[in-house]
């Protein structure tokens, strides 16, 4: 089946530009998480959905960091004013909540290079 | 100090080898355990759950120290297909309704013919 899609896959930007990530969760999957991931990192948790609603933002690295999802499948990450430590490949994961233990399956990235 | 601690290695084996690698975690209250598999410029795909009497699936065994908070992950006959970045993660404490996830830098394996 369908698995986790994220658009785009690459995104180059300017400083200063705003820039929009998506992600389409596996339908049904209840939890959705973004994860930003520096180069030789592992991923960093950004913030979690479940379903509409956004229960955790405490990753996120700035109020110019915003994330929705307003009818509980899509989600989108927006990043204002973009700036060059924003640069990372941003992940989207979805889990079905309730199930231990909590497999995330990920979608692919969005790598953004903000110059 | 990192609350998931693993060394980046690299690991470069011969075909055949055993590998251990290990991870630290410093908050006690952490309930879930796991190793991810990284491939080059992939997604992060769960390779698979540890649990605390420690198991197995195929060549991969996963172990977890909870005294020490201390995990593990032995590759026995290791293919050039193991070739790729492990990560240990942890749910963090507290969010075992959530499902947040706390990811080490990861363990790079190059397995060499």
């Amino acid at each position: 089946g369908a698995g986790v899609s994220q658009s785009p896959r690459y995104k180059v930007a300017k400083r200063g530009q705003d820039v929009a990530l998506r992600c389409d969760p596996i339908s049904g999957h209840v939890s959705l998480f973004w994860y930003q991931q520096a180069l030789g990192q592992g991923p960093e948790f950004l913030t979690y959905f479940q379903n509409e609603a956004q229960l955790d933002k405490s990753g996120l690295p700035s109020d110019r960091f915003f994330a929705e999802r307003p009818e509980g499948s899509v989600s989108t990450l927006k990043i204002q004013r973009t700036q060059q430590e924003d640069s990372a490949v941003y992940l989207c994961a979805s889990s079905l909540p309730g199930l231990i233990p909590y497999e995330q399956y990920f979608g692919p990235g969005t790598r953004l290079t903000v110059t | 100090r990192k609350e998931v601690e693993q060394d980046p290695g690299p690991f470069n084996v011969p075909e055949g080898a055993t590998v251990a690698f290990n991870c630290t975690y410093s908050n006690s209250a952490s309930q879930s355990f796991f190793w991810y598999r990284q491939d080059c410029r992939k997604e992060p795909k769960l390779l698979m759950s540890v649990y605390s009497s420690g198991n197995e699936d195929g060549r991969f065994t996963a172990q977890l120290n909870r005294a020490s908070q201390y995990i593990s992950l032995l590759i026995r006959d290791s293919k050039l297909s193991d070739s790729a970045t492990y990560l240990c993660v942890v749910n963090a404490a507290g969010s075992s309704n959530t499902g947040k996830l706390i990811f080490g830098q990861g363990t790079t394996l190059q397995v060499k013919p």
